[in-house]
């Protein structure tokens, strides 16, 4: 079956700009989680949406929100980018639950200039 | 409150020699644990995964961890290093209550020395 599926991979933006990623989880699944990735902080948790709920929210600021489809699909939007917000941004997805298994997409490389 | 602590943030190892990539976790419930590797460029992959059944567990690639109470670790081994274990590998922390948060270590970078 088909796994985790981001885009796009990679994006370049400048400052101020605001930007929307997609994640489209594996079928069955009604999980989503997001993680931002960078060298200096390693991963850290974003955000979880549940059959189109925001279940878990991790310490970002307001300027990252997402929203999650009826078909389970998540998007992820960040606006007025700043450079630090220069990024893997990976998209997990599972059946739900504390003890499943997350299955990880290979990710949005964003860079912002 | 919980949290995941991944002792070593690089660890170098020889071709044939034994790893270990230790992790302590920290929690007021009942933890599931689990171990991922990312290799570069490449997403996160599923190595094993603890839930309260066999504290010894066997994953992929042969790996294995341990699960002690105790100790609140639940450290990373391998018997046998090969090349192409060199990765980022992530000790999970994740909780079995109403909040359902996982929690991820900072990670571990495995260097495999010919």
């Amino acid at each position: 079956k088909a796994g985790v599926t981001q885009t796009p991979r990679y994006l370049i933006k400048t400052r101020g700009q605001q930007v929307t990623l997609s994640c489209s989880p594996i079928s069955g699944h009604r999980s989503v989680s997001w993680y931002q990735q960078t060298p200096g902080q390693g991963l850290q948790f974003l955000f979880e949406y549940f059959s189109e709920t925001q279940r878990n929210k991790g310490n970002f600021p307001g300027r990252f929100s997402g929203r999650q489809f009826s078909n389970s699909r998540s998007e992820m939007n960040v606006s007025t980018l700043e450079l630090g917000d220069s990024a893997l941004y990976l998209c997990a997805s599972s059946f739900g639950g504390a003890n499943t298994e997350a299955f990880f997409g290979q990710g949005t490389r964003l860079t912002v200039v | 409150a919980q949290s995941v602590t991944q002792l070593d943030s690089h660890v170098s190892v020889s071709e044939g020699t034994p790893v270990l990539l230790r992790c302590n976790y920290s929690s007021s419930y009942s933890p599931s644990l689990f171990w991922y590797v990312q290799h570069p460029n490449k997403g996160l992959q599923l190595l094993l995964k603890y839930t309260s059944a066999a504290t010894l567990v066997k994953g992929i690639n042969g790996f294995e961890a341990e699960f002690k109470k105790s100790e609140t670790s639940f450290h990373l081994t391998k018997p046998s290093a090969h090349m192409s274990d060199a990765a980022e590998y992530f000790c999970v922390v994740s909780l079995m209550n109403r909040d359902d948060k996982i929690i991820f270590g900072k990670g571990t970078r495995l260097h495999i020395l010919p």
